[in-house]
């Protein structure tokens, strides 16, 4: 079985400012490591995503990830925020192929003006 | 662009009735899910089907049944709805041959309240 452990579940920060949401999962195989971002009133919609090669990974709006397996982390990171980044972030692994997710408890990022 | 559907944003129900959620996903998908979101808890997996008439239960199944009588149609089924299950309800689906790179498509959520 996996789990996802979200270590923040608040994020207040101002605009322009960096931010990381930090994200743990545990798993005895393999994994898919997702972020997903939801804004108020909206589903799920894919930031990025690790499968395999590159720990790096780029994602849209200017989000990227790092993959450090020792560590077990899959951390999320923006270099300068925007007002319109305020929403609610979820971590998220697979590791069967009828493509189940575990998600974490979600972390909600405010930016403040 | 994928589309999954769910049928109703907002659903207002009393205790005791059976309530039926229903999502339909436009891409031919074989693998489709339903997850309940409560604050602090993340999505919990109710349940998921990878076919027709297929189904397995996922981590929180009690309280809940599903049908999938069409490959595009998945419902969720409270038998008897209870104030504990006022909650947002989202659907998903997947391409099966494409699991290992494409994620999960959701539908905008489902807000039920039971009073």
């Amino acid at each position: 079985a996996q789990s996802v452990t979200q270590l923040d579940s608040q994020v207040p920060v101002f605009e322009e400012a960096p931010v990381e949401l930090r994200c743990n999962y545990s798993s005895s195989v393999s994994v898919y490591l997702f972020w997903y971002v939801q804004y108020p009133n909206q589903g799920l919609q894919l930031l990025l995503k690790y499968l395999s090669g590159s720990t790096l990974v780029k994602g849209i709006n200017g989000f990227e990830a790092e993959f450090n397996k020792s560590q077990t982390s899959f951390h999320l990171r923006k270099p300068s925020v925007h007002i319109s980044d305020t929403a609610e972030y979820f971590c998220a692994v697979s590791a069967t192929s009828y493509g189940k997710l575990t998600f974490g408890q979600g972390t909600i990022l405010t930016v403040h003006p | 662009d994928v589309k999954v559907t769910q049928s109703s944003r907002y659903l207002v129900k009393r205790t005791g009735e059976k309530v039926f959620l229903e999502c339909v996903q436009d891409m031919d998908h074989e693998n489709m899910f339903w997850y309940r979101q409560d604050p602090g808890l993340g999505l919990r997996l109710i349940y998921f089907s990878y076919d027709v008439k297929m189904k397995e239960k996922g981590d929180i199944p009690e309280g809940y049944s599903v049908s999938r009588e069409k490959k595009e149609r998945f419902s969720l089924i409270l038998e008897s709805a209870s104030t504990n299950q006022t909650s947002m309800y989202l659907c998903a689906s997947i391409d099966v041959d494409r699991v290992s790179n494409q994620p999960q498509h959701f539908g905008d959520g489902t807000r039920l309240s039971i009073l």
